[in-house]
């Protein structure tokens, strides 16, 4: 079975500064990865998705995420952060054969100080 | 723009009194899916819809009911509502059910039991 550890519950950083929210991932075989953002009393909007082509995947709002198979690792990045970037991520993955059933991590909550 | 529409956004309704929530979509997507969202947690499916096709999730109450009269409209039916049904409710879509697709989320609607 598919599933994801978002290994930060609450993130803080500077605006400005980088931003690293950390995903794990646990699969007999790679897997399409997602990142959903989601802004308080909003729904989940999809930052990017990774589906076996290139490795690195570039999203929306200058996010990224890199698929790194050795390390089961699909961590998301932004070289600097905004205050409007503050919100709750969550790393997700697709049940075997089907997107019918989305696993989310648990969360991560990231908090930008002025 | 395409969209995912919820109404109402937000709705306050009375221990054990019938709530109907409706969510539309101008994506022309196949397939239509209920999350519960509750306070710091990741939204749980409750039940989808592949065209017509209603699948639930095992683990999703009685109380909770779900019709698709056409391609662009799905309501949750909540048939008497307890405090513990108080929550974000957010209505999805998918192009499939692939493992590739992405879901496209409304804004919610955030339940209040009195």
């Amino acid at each position: 079975a598919q599933s994801v550890t978002q290994l930060d519950s609450h993130v803080s950083v500077s605006e400005g500064t980088p931003v690293l929210l950390r995903c794990n991932y646990s699969s007999s075989y790679s897997p399409s990865l997602f990142w959903y953002v989601q802004h308080p009393n909003k729904g989940l909007q999809l930052l990017l998705k990774y589906t076996s082509a290139a490795t690195l995947v570039k999203g929306i709002n200058g996010f990224e995420a890199e698929f790194k198979k050795s390390e089961t690792s699909f961590h998301l990045t932004k070289p600097s952060a905004h205050m409007s970037d503050a919100a709750e991520y969550f790393c997700v993955v697709p049940s075997s054969g089907s997107a019918r059933q989305l696993t989310f991590g648990s969360g991560t909550q990231l908090t930008v100080l002025p | 723009d395409a969209m995912v529409i919820q109404n109402p956004r937000y709705q306050v309704t009375q221990f054990g009194k019938p709530v109907t929530l409706s969510c539309s979509q101008t994506l022309n997507h196949n397939v239509m899916y209920w999350y519960q969202q509750k306070s710091s947690q990741a939204p749980k499916l409750l039940f989808h819809y592949y065209d017509k096709d209603f699948n639930n999730e095992a683990d999703t109450p009685d109380n909770f009911q779900s019709r698709r009269p056409n391609t662009s409209f799905c309501f949750l039916d909540i048939r008497s509502p307890g405090l513990g049904d108080a929550a974000m409710y957010l209505c999805a879509t998918s192009r499939s059910r692939g493992g590739n697709q992405p879901q496209h989320f409304g804004d919610g609607t955030r339940l209040s039991i009195l």
